[in-house]
């Protein structure tokens, strides 16, 4: 069974400043790792995912993401926070191997972005 | 390229009352699909998946259902709405496996 938990339900920071969202993940079997966008009244959309390759992510919008075994995490950052970035970003994990790939949601996290 | 769609996007609907809502995807065959519920201050819960047609597994009991008569076609339902069916109602598409799942726009669901 997988289980996936964001620590911070709201997260706060400057427009420039540095965005961290955190990730820690639980499998009993080699993990592939996501991370979406949903913006408000929208559906989610994929920033970036983790399938076994090169454990550092890059995605869409300047967002990356490492994936570090030894500590199972997934920790999504982006240098420089842009007005634009404000919106909930969930973490989901599923099971490498799986018939029919199911995801299972961290319960989100809220990035505001002041000006 | 594959795309998504729901419909409608935003419903009120009094409690007792039935609910019917479609998803449909274009561009892809024999997709793996999806229909999570999101409700207020809470994460997304996956409520029904298919891998084919006729096939539907649920993943917690509750007041809905779920039907796939078309390869691209899955439809929600529900007989006689309750308050607590009120959320943001989001489908899913992937390719087999433990593949990236597209979302649709999704459909605000208001049961009064």
């Amino acid at each position: 069974a997988q289980s996936v938990t964001q620590l911070g339900s709201h997260v706060s920071v400057s427009e420039g400043a540095l965005v961290l969202l955190r990730c820690n993940y639980s499998s009993s079997v080699p993990p592939y790792l996501f991370w979406y966008v949903q913006y408000p009244n929208q559906g989610l959309q994929l920033l970036l995912k983790y399938t076994s390759a090169a454990t550092l992510v890059k995605g869409i919008n300047g967002f990356e993401a490492e994936f570090k075994k030894s500590e199972t995490s997934f920790h999504l950052t982006k240098p420089s926070a842009h007005m634009s970035d404000a919106a909930e970003y969930f973490c989901a994990v599923s099971a490498g191997g799986t018939s029919y790939g199911k995801l299972t949601f961290g319960q989100g996290t809220i990035l505001t972005v002041h000006p | 390229s594959q795309t998504i769609h729901q419909w409608p996007a935003t419903l009120v609907q009094p409690v007792g009352s039935p609910l019917s809502l479609e998803c449909t995807v274009e561009g892809t065959s024999n997709p793996n699909l999806y229909w999570y519920r999101q409700a207020a201050g809470r994460g997304l819960q996956l409520l029904f998946y298919s891998v084919g047609i006729g096939q539907i597994s649920s993943e917690v009991p509750q007041n809905l259902s779920a039907s796939r008569p078309q390869d691209r076609q899955f439809i929600l339902s529900s007989k006689k709405l309750l308050l607590s069916d009120s959320g943001f109602y989001l489908c899913a598409w992937s390719h087999s496996g433990p593949d990236t799942q597209y979302f649709g726009p999704g459909t605000r669901l208001t049961v009064l």
